[in-house]
């Protein structure tokens, strides 16, 4: 059951322009949602996040938009760089309502960035 | 942003044997650390939720005894791959947070091969 869906497996913008990464998910339980960067081999790297109470979060050059009512997120990176160029993965947060109500972090399948010079 | 360290980065180890990956957090207190497992070209897996001093929370399909996870102090959790088996083989990440609300921040991943 994939609860956090990246439905485009890479995307590829000209440098200087708007990149716009789509997520989508199911679970109307999750309370907050992150963007991670992730080069091959190494950890993934934290971006930005976005509460469920928010409809947008704005760092820098990455914005997170969030629309609960179609369970969809978005990361907007203007202007775009090449050194932005990696894969992209969504993320979500809930709360277990049992099992002690101990915590989820799950992830979409990413978004293969390129930003060609 | 904060700092967590695992390790080994890479481990082969023979068939049948057990290994030990450490994840731990430099500059926070982690209450909270997350276990993933990678497969190429998919999406990080989570297999497991920890928090300090108590037993850890397994999604399901993952096997409790043979991936133990300890989380004994607020600063280290390790995850042991037990008679590891060449399917076994993966990219294990752990992230670890400190407070409810807040952001995951995620070690540098461990490759396992299971010759």
């Amino acid at each position: 059951d994939q609860q956090v869906k990246q439905n485009s497996p890479s995307l590829s913008v000209q440098e200087g322009r708007i990149s716009i990464l789509n997520c989508d998910y199911t679970n109307s339980m999750f309370d907050y949602f992150l963007w991670y960067k992730k080069y091959p081999a190494e950890g993934p790297t934290f971006l930005i996040s976005i509460s469920s109470i928010k409809d947008k979060n704005e760092d820098g050059r990455f914005t997170v938009f969030l629309n609960k009512s179609a369970k969809h997120l978005s990361l907007h990176i203007v202007p775009s760089q090449p050194g932005d160029s990696a894969v992209y993965f969504c993320a979500a947060h809930s709360i277990r309502l049992t099992q002690g109500g101990s915590e989820k972090l799950v992830f979409g399948k990413g978004t293969k960035l390129t930003v060609n010079p | 942003g904060a700092v967590v360290s695992q390790h080994p980065s890479r481990v082969i180890c023979k068939s049948g044997t057990s290994v030990k990956i450490e994840c731990r957090s430099l500059d926070f207190q982690a209450t909270t650390m997350f276990w993933y497992r990678q497969f190429p070209k998919q999406s990080l897996m989570l297999m497991a939720t920890s928090n300090e001093g108590s037993k850890a929370t397994y999604e399901q399909g993952v096997e409790k005894d043979k991936f133990l996870i300890n989380h004994a102090s607020l600063t280290l959790s390790t995850l042991t791959v037990t008679s590891a088996h060449p399917e076994d083989s993966s990219f294990y990440i752990c992230s670890a947070r400190q407070t409810r609300g807040t952001e995951a921040f995620f070690g540098q991943g461990t490759r396992l091969t299971v010759v």
